[in-house]
């Protein structure tokens, strides 16, 4: 079936570090991927997407590029602020499913320190 | 513009308590829509989802049920809680045809 795998963390950098936050998948057909935030106390923000391979989502500074080759969506930034600090959830929604579904991988926890 | 309510933001309730969250969306017909629980320290779980009025549809099987009384109400119910229903429960909606869900500011639940 289809799943998320990402690093489950906590992951803590330095303020202007950079940040590599692996996420892969397994999916029948060809997936979209998503990067969302969950800020501490509030819900899920659509951080970033990319709906084919090779396709870059960019936000906010930060990075994922579909790779069809390894099945994998990693999300990169290169110089992280304290104001990142939350949950990233890796995501993928598969259109050949019978019924629409987003499947979310674990989460990881980033804190960044001035 | 779309938006999404939840309500309550928070919620304590004794085991063996009724439970009744609405979440409602704004700027948009015939949206689908989803609960999702994200218990302490993991991901999400999607519970529910609904592609129209009176269609529910359940993910896993437990204790709680969806309603959809009107396009763009969505209910999660209990008749009686049990512990490990305790958690952070998301509501969600996604238009037709997009591939975006977007997700309501979430209401936390302890059950004592």
């Amino acid at each position: 079936g289809n799943s998320v795998t990402q690093m489950e963390g906590p992951v803590t950098l330095s303020e202007e570090a950079f940040l590599t936050i692996n996420c892969t998948y397994t999916a029948t057909g060809y997936p979209s991927l998503f990067w969302y935030v969950q800020y501490p106390g509030e819900g899920l923000q659509l951080l970033l997407k990319a709906t084919k391979a090779d396709d870059k989502g960019s936000n906010k500074g930060f990075e994922a590029t579909y790779r069809k080759e390894t099945t994998s969506f990693h999300l990169e930034k290169g110089s992280v602020q304290v104001s990142d600090s939350a949950v990233y959830f890796c995501a993928l929604r598969s259109v050949k499913t019978s019924y629409d579904k987003v499947i979310f991988g674990p989460g990881t926890s980033l804190s960044v320190i001035p | 513009s779309q938006t999404i309510h939840q309500w309550p933001a928070t919620l304590v309730q004794p085991v063996g308590s009724p439970l009744s969250l609405e979440c409602t969306v704004e700027g948009t017909s015939n949206p689908n829509l989803y609960w999702y629980r994200q218990a302490a320290g993991r991901g999400l779980q999607l519970l529910f989802y609904s592609v129209g009025i009176g269609q529910i549809s359940s993910e896993v099987p437990q204790n709680l049920s969806a309603s959809r009384p009107q396009d763009r109400q969505f209910i999660l119910s209990s008749k009686k809680l049990l512990l490990s229903d305790s958690g952070f429960y998301l509501c969600a909606w996604r238009n037709t045809g997009s591939e975006t869900q977007y997700f309501g500011p979430g209401t936390r639940l302890l059950v004592l």
